[in-house]
Protein backbone atom coordinates (compact mmCIF):
# COMPACT_ATOMS: atom_id res chain seq x y z
CA UNK A 1 0.00 0.00 0.00
CA UNK A 2 0.69 3.89 -0.16
CA UNK A 3 3.75 5.00 2.41
CA UNK A 4 5.11 7.94 3.48
CA UNK A 5 7.88 8.70 5.45
CA UNK A 6 8.33 11.65 7.26
CA UNK A 7 11.82 12.73 8.45
CA UNK A 8 12.89 13.49 11.51
CA UNK A 9 10.70 11.75 13.43
CA UNK A 10 12.14 14.30 16.48
CA UNK A 11 13.76 17.42 16.65
CA UNK A 12 15.29 19.52 18.84
CA UNK A 13 15.94 23.48 17.60
CA UNK A 14 17.14 26.55 19.88
CA UNK A 15 15.03 29.45 19.65
CA UNK A 16 16.44 32.01 16.54
CA UNK A 17 16.97 29.02 13.98
CA UNK A 18 15.54 26.61 11.05
CA UNK A 19 14.28 23.27 10.94
CA UNK A 20 13.06 21.72 8.04
CA UNK A 21 10.93 18.47 8.08
CA UNK A 22 10.69 15.64 4.92
CA UNK A 23 7.58 14.41 3.80
CA UNK A 24 7.56 11.59 1.30
CA UNK A 25 6.00 9.48 -0.69
CA UNK A 26 7.67 6.22 -1.36
CA UNK A 27 5.34 4.47 -3.83
CA UNK A 28 3.28 6.55 -5.22
CA UNK A 29 3.18 10.19 -6.89
CA UNK A 30 1.86 12.68 -4.49
CA UNK A 31 0.51 15.53 -6.32
CA UNK A 32 -0.90 17.38 -3.31
CA UNK A 33 0.30 17.18 0.49
CA UNK A 34 -1.02 18.43 3.85
CA UNK A 35 0.88 20.09 6.38
CA UNK A 36 -1.04 19.67 9.80
CA UNK A 37 0.06 20.02 13.38
CA UNK A 38 -1.26 18.47 16.55
CA UNK A 39 -1.31 20.45 19.76
CA UNK A 40 -1.32 19.19 23.21
CA UNK A 41 -4.35 17.22 24.57
CA UNK A 42 -4.76 16.07 21.09
CA UNK A 43 -5.91 19.32 18.69
CA UNK A 44 -5.35 19.03 15.09
CA UNK A 45 -4.70 21.85 12.72
CA UNK A 46 -4.52 22.06 8.91
CA UNK A 47 -1.71 24.22 8.35
CA UNK A 48 -1.29 24.16 4.43
CA UNK A 49 -1.98 22.58 0.74
CA UNK A 50 1.13 21.70 -0.53
CA UNK A 51 1.18 21.37 -4.27
CA UNK A 52 3.85 20.12 -6.60
CA UNK A 53 5.53 22.76 -8.80
CA UNK A 54 3.27 25.63 -7.44
CA UNK A 55 2.77 27.42 -4.53
CA UNK A 56 1.50 26.01 -1.03
CA UNK A 57 -2.05 27.32 -0.04
CA UNK A 58 -2.52 28.08 3.37
CA UNK A 59 -4.94 27.56 6.12
CA UNK A 60 -6.73 31.07 7.59
CA UNK A 61 -4.57 32.16 10.60
CA UNK A 62 -1.32 30.21 9.37
CA UNK A 63 1.66 32.51 8.67
CA UNK A 64 2.93 31.67 4.97
CA UNK A 65 6.61 32.89 5.80
CA UNK A 66 6.75 31.45 8.85
CA UNK A 67 6.12 28.12 7.80
CA UNK A 68 7.69 27.94 4.44
CA UNK A 69 6.45 24.84 2.31
CA UNK A 70 8.51 23.32 -1.07
CA UNK A 71 7.15 20.90 -3.10
CA UNK A 72 9.57 20.50 -5.51
CA UNK A 73 8.86 17.03 -6.69
CA UNK A 74 6.34 14.55 -6.85
CA UNK A 75 7.62 12.72 -4.20
CA UNK A 76 9.08 15.15 -2.03
CA UNK A 77 7.39 18.29 0.22
CA UNK A 78 9.17 19.78 3.16
CA UNK A 79 8.17 22.29 5.94
CA UNK A 80 10.60 24.69 7.49
CA UNK A 81 9.82 26.33 10.38
CA UNK A 82 11.92 29.56 9.98
CA UNK A 83 12.92 31.62 13.62
CA UNK A 84 11.82 28.68 15.66
CA UNK A 85 10.32 29.98 18.93
CA UNK A 86 9.19 27.42 22.10
CA UNK A 87 5.35 28.07 20.88
CA UNK A 88 6.07 26.40 17.72
CA UNK A 89 7.28 23.42 19.37
CA UNK A 90 4.54 20.96 18.48
CA UNK A 91 3.79 17.60 16.38
CA UNK A 92 3.71 18.07 12.45
CA UNK A 93 2.44 15.41 10.55
CA UNK A 94 2.54 15.69 7.01
CA UNK A 95 -0.31 13.13 4.81
CA UNK A 96 -0.82 12.67 1.13
CA UNK A 97 -2.70 11.65 -2.13
CA UNK A 98 -2.33 11.31 -5.39
CA UNK A 99 -4.89 13.89 -6.52
CA UNK A 100 -7.67 12.01 -7.25
CA UNK A 101 -11.28 13.29 -5.59
CA UNK A 102 -11.53 9.46 -4.45
CA UNK A 103 -8.32 8.58 -2.98
CA UNK A 104 -7.36 8.29 0.66
CA UNK A 105 -5.04 10.34 2.25
CA UNK A 106 -1.89 8.58 3.67
CA UNK A 107 -0.21 10.07 6.93
CA UNK A 108 3.55 10.27 7.74
CA UNK A 109 4.58 9.23 10.99
CA UNK A 110 4.52 12.88 12.37
CA UNK A 111 7.71 14.69 13.34
CA UNK A 112 7.91 15.91 17.27
CA UNK A 113 9.45 19.68 17.47
CA UNK A 114 10.77 21.22 20.41
CA UNK A 115 12.05 24.25 20.09
CA UNK A 116 14.44 25.39 23.60
CA UNK B 1 -18.57 30.61 11.67
CA UNK B 2 -17.43 27.11 11.00
CA UNK B 3 -16.68 24.44 13.24
CA UNK B 4 -17.25 21.04 14.22
CA UNK B 5 -17.82 19.47 17.27
CA UNK B 6 -17.70 15.75 18.58
CA UNK B 7 -20.12 15.67 21.82
CA UNK B 8 -18.43 12.37 23.39
CA UNK B 9 -14.74 13.01 24.90
CA UNK B 10 -15.06 8.70 25.08
CA UNK B 11 -17.35 6.21 23.97
CA UNK B 12 -17.13 3.00 25.83
CA UNK B 13 -18.84 -0.07 23.80
CA UNK B 14 -18.70 -3.98 23.77
CA UNK B 15 -17.16 -6.24 21.31
CA UNK B 16 -19.38 -7.07 18.47
CA UNK B 17 -21.75 -4.41 19.93
CA UNK B 18 -22.57 -1.12 17.10
CA UNK B 19 -20.73 1.73 17.53
CA UNK B 20 -21.72 5.16 16.81
CA UNK B 21 -19.16 8.34 17.22
CA UNK B 22 -20.99 11.74 16.68
CA UNK B 23 -20.11 14.74 14.84
CA UNK B 24 -21.88 17.92 13.93
CA UNK B 25 -20.75 20.54 12.11
CA UNK B 26 -21.80 24.46 11.21
CA UNK B 27 -20.57 26.20 7.67
CA UNK B 28 -22.03 28.63 5.20
CA UNK B 29 -22.21 26.24 2.31
CA UNK B 30 -21.17 23.01 1.10
CA UNK B 31 -18.96 21.11 3.60
CA UNK B 32 -16.21 18.26 3.32
CA UNK B 33 -16.33 15.83 6.14
CA UNK B 34 -13.90 13.52 6.97
CA UNK B 35 -12.98 11.10 9.26
CA UNK B 36 -9.31 10.21 10.66
CA UNK B 37 -8.34 7.88 13.41
CA UNK B 38 -4.89 7.71 15.43
CA UNK B 39 -4.15 4.21 17.37
CA UNK B 40 -1.64 4.51 19.78
CA UNK B 41 1.89 4.43 18.35
CA UNK B 42 0.74 4.19 14.89
CA UNK B 43 -0.50 7.57 13.46
CA UNK B 44 -3.04 9.31 11.81
CA UNK B 45 -4.63 7.60 9.51
CA UNK B 46 -7.51 8.60 6.75
CA UNK B 47 -11.06 6.56 7.19
CA UNK B 48 -13.12 8.58 4.67
CA UNK B 49 -14.71 10.93 3.28
CA UNK B 50 -17.73 12.84 1.80
CA UNK B 51 -17.51 15.09 -0.73
CA UNK B 52 -20.86 14.62 -2.94
CA UNK B 53 -22.63 12.19 -4.06
CA UNK B 54 -24.30 9.21 -1.82
CA UNK B 55 -25.04 10.31 1.60
CA UNK B 56 -23.79 7.46 3.01
CA UNK B 57 -20.13 6.87 2.83
CA UNK B 58 -18.25 3.47 3.18
CA UNK B 59 -14.56 3.75 4.17
CA UNK B 60 -12.11 1.65 5.42
CA UNK B 61 -11.88 -1.44 8.75
CA UNK B 62 -15.66 -1.52 8.29
CA UNK B 63 -16.81 2.14 8.70
CA UNK B 64 -19.32 3.74 7.49
CA UNK B 65 -20.37 7.48 7.84
CA UNK B 66 -23.92 9.35 6.63
CA UNK B 67 -24.18 12.84 5.90
CA UNK B 68 -27.38 14.51 7.52
CA UNK B 69 -27.57 17.50 6.08
CA UNK B 70 -30.91 19.00 7.62
CA UNK B 71 -29.13 17.65 10.93
CA UNK B 72 -25.66 18.62 10.25
CA UNK B 73 -24.35 15.86 11.03
CA UNK B 74 -21.85 13.27 9.97
CA UNK B 75 -21.63 9.90 12.72
CA UNK B 76 -19.17 7.62 12.29
CA UNK B 77 -21.06 3.50 12.67
CA UNK B 78 -19.54 0.03 12.40
CA UNK B 79 -21.99 -2.70 12.52
CA UNK B 80 -20.01 -4.82 14.94
CA UNK B 81 -16.92 -3.16 17.27
CA UNK B 82 -13.74 -4.87 17.51
CA UNK B 83 -11.25 -4.69 20.65
CA UNK B 84 -8.83 -3.44 17.77
CA UNK B 85 -11.08 -0.28 16.97
CA UNK B 86 -9.63 1.04 20.54
CA UNK B 87 -8.71 4.44 18.90
CA UNK B 88 -8.84 8.51 18.84
CA UNK B 89 -11.32 9.39 16.56
CA UNK B 90 -11.45 12.93 14.63
CA UNK B 91 -13.88 14.54 12.28
CA UNK B 92 -13.23 17.41 10.29
CA UNK B 93 -15.34 20.00 8.13
CA UNK B 94 -13.77 21.82 5.46
CA UNK B 95 -15.21 24.52 4.08
CA UNK B 96 -14.70 27.99 1.61
CA UNK B 97 -15.27 31.26 3.60
CA UNK B 98 -14.36 34.64 2.96
CA UNK B 99 -10.63 34.00 2.99
CA UNK B 100 -10.84 31.11 1.37
CA UNK B 101 -10.88 26.94 2.35
CA UNK B 102 -10.11 26.51 6.02
CA UNK B 103 -10.36 22.91 7.38
CA UNK B 104 -11.25 22.28 11.18
CA UNK B 105 -11.04 19.38 13.23
CA UNK B 106 -13.15 18.18 16.39
CA UNK B 107 -11.40 17.97 19.76
CA UNK B 108 -11.71 13.91 19.55
CA UNK B 109 -13.30 11.04 20.66
CA UNK B 110 -11.71 8.48 22.25
CA UNK B 111 -13.36 4.76 21.80
CA UNK B 112 -12.88 1.56 23.83
CA UNK B 113 -13.92 -1.01 22.82
CA UNK B 114 -14.24 -3.95 25.59
CA UNK B 115 -13.53 -7.91 24.69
Amino acid sequence: GAVVSQHPSRVICKSGTSVKIECRSLDFQATTMFWYRQFPKQSLMLMATSNEGSKATYEQGVEKDKFLINHASLTLSTLTVTSAHPEDSSFYICSANQGLVQDGYTFGSGTRLTVV
Amino acid sequence: AQSVAQPEDQVNVAEGNPLTVKCTYSVSGNPYLFWYVQYPNRGLQFLLKYITGDNLVKGSYGFEAEFNKSQTSFHLKKPSALVSDSALYFCAVRARNTGGFKTIFGAGTRLFVKA
